[in-house]
């Protein structure tokens, strides 16, 4: 079964403190994962791709095929990344749909 | 300059009625879907379009009837509507099928009353 696994609804931080958000991914091929944010009021966008392997907004993410895990990580927590955070994988040959985890919520205290 | 537009906003209405919601994107993109995000925040594809000729249905109610006039359209449209139905519908597009980064419209909150 094709699947992304979040488990964690919410994750609160202070500022300056390391942040981690988890996913677990079921598939049985090769899949592109993805990491999307939603900001208060705006639009889902995508944040990074393990393809791509860069690092944007100082978040990484590192595909573990053996522990089939994408997990989101950034050393020092900003208030600024308090936001709704979606893992997803897409099959590529899947009519290109993206199949989302249940989403993190992180909240980032001052 | 919207990227991925979607017209309402906010769209309340009665059980059993009709309604419709639009979709454009001006990225000159091949593909298109419609997402249902449910009140968990459990965002589940429903469709994909791709040069204006259905790619999947997510097994979704025949009572959703997705409609490509052209490319940089795709219109939803929900007959007898039922409480479940209420949600946050995202229309997306990318520029081709496969692992292309999908852009997102603002999404419409549909409340069926």
């Amino acid at each position: 079964a094709q699947r992304v696994t979040q488990p964690e609804k919410l994750l609160s931080v202070f500022k300056g403190a390391p942040v981690e958000l988890k996913c677990n991914y079921s598939y049985s091929g090769s899949p592109e994962l993805f990491w999307y944010v939603q900001y208060s009021r705006q639009r889902l966008q995508l944040l990074l791709r393990h393809i791509s392997r860069e690092s944007i907004k100082g978040f990484t993410a590192d595909l573990n095929k053996g522990e089939t895990s994408f997990h989101l990580k950034k050393p020092f927590a900003q208030e600024e990344d308090s936001a709704m955070y979606y893992c997803a994988l897409s099959g590529g040959n899947q009519g290109g749909k993206l199949i989302f985890g249940q989403g993190t919520e992180l909240s980032v205290k001052p | 300059d919207t990227a991925v537009s979607q017209t309402p906003k906010y769209l309340v209405t009665q059980m059993g009625n009709d309604k419709s919601i639009k979709c454009e994107q001006n990225l000159g993109h091949d593909t298109m879907y419609w997402y249902k995000q449910d009140s968990k925040k459990f965002l589940k594809i429903m469709f994909s379009y791709n040069n204006k000729e259905l790619i999947i249905n997510e097994t979704v109610p025949n009572r959703f009837s997705p409609k490509s006039p052209d490319k940089a359209h795709l219109n939803l449209h929900i007959n007898s509507l039922e409480l479940g139905d209420s949600a946050v519908y995202f229309c997306a597009s990318s520029q081709a099928l496969g692992f292309d980064e999908q852009f997102f419209g603002p999404g419409t909150r549909l409340t069926v009353l």
